[in-house]
């Protein structure tokens, strides 16, 4: 099925560094939605997009809706060792698409203490 | 708790045989979504219930998968004679109806069939 480009796949970092990934699409999305997924658990949602240049913060991290509506960028600053594990972006489109996802392949967070 | 809900959290089965999932969405929540995950994968749609109206079904839905939301509340997925290649997370989420909504996600059920 169709997925977004999500980069990088993987980042190593130190406790304290600030942390940026990024989704592109090739479709519009009306929606941008970050996840959070640790081994063996569900997604969990860290922050949600709904307008074009939408900038939303949420505690350390800050996303940013595309003004394009194709793309999405997620930042963590000042990384802490609980920031690990595999962030998603999620697009949603409009029309009788609205609440399917389509998520990109996922960025694995590693932060050294 | 409040979250969604999903049982069993792990199922061991083997190929042929059929299993079944059930998730208990968000109590106000309209819509309710099945996902799969396999390993190094974002989550992919499977299909999703309006109340109890299944709306739309993803061409990975084969013949043998089966899904249900009898009463609007909570919904089952059937695998019938499964296959090695069903091995995955299979998550469920929950949203309210509307433009502007948020997909929560249950804790998921791994199956491995082997």
């Amino acid at each position: 099925g169709q997925q977004l480009n999500q980069s990088p796949q993987s980042m190593f970092i130190q406790e304290g560094e600030d942390v940026s990934m990024n989704c592109t699409s090739s479709s519009i999305f009306n929606t941008w939605l970050w996840y959070k997924q640790d081994p063996g658990e569900g997604p969990v949602l860290l922050i949600a997009l709904y307008k074009a240049g939408e900038l939303t913060s949420n505690g350390r991290l800050t996303a940013q809706f595309g003004i394009t509506r194709k793309d999405s960028f997620l930042n963590i600053s000042a990384s802490i060792p609980s920031d690990v594990g595999i962030y998603f972006c999620a697009g949603q489109a409009g029309g009788t698409s609205y609440g399917k996802l389509t998520f990109g392949q996922g960025t694995i967070l590693t932060v050294h203490p | 708790d409040t979250g969604v809900s999903q049982d069993p959290r792990h199922k061991i089965t083997k190929r042929g045989q059929n299993v079944t999932f059930r998730c208990d969405p968000i109590s106000e929540h309209n819509r309710l979504y099945w996902y799969r995950q396999t390993l190094g994968q974002g989550p992919e749609f499977l299909t999703y219930f309006q109340n109890e109206a299944q709306l739309e079904k993803s061409r990975l839905l084969s013949d043998r998968f089966s899904a249900e939301r009898p009463k609007g509340s909570f919904s089952t997925l059937e695998i019938q004679r499964t296959e090695q290649g069903d091995s995955a997370m299979y998550l469920c989420a929950s949203s309210r109806t509307g433009v502007n909504t948020e997909a929560f996600f249950g804790q998921g059920t791994r199956l491995t069939v082997v």
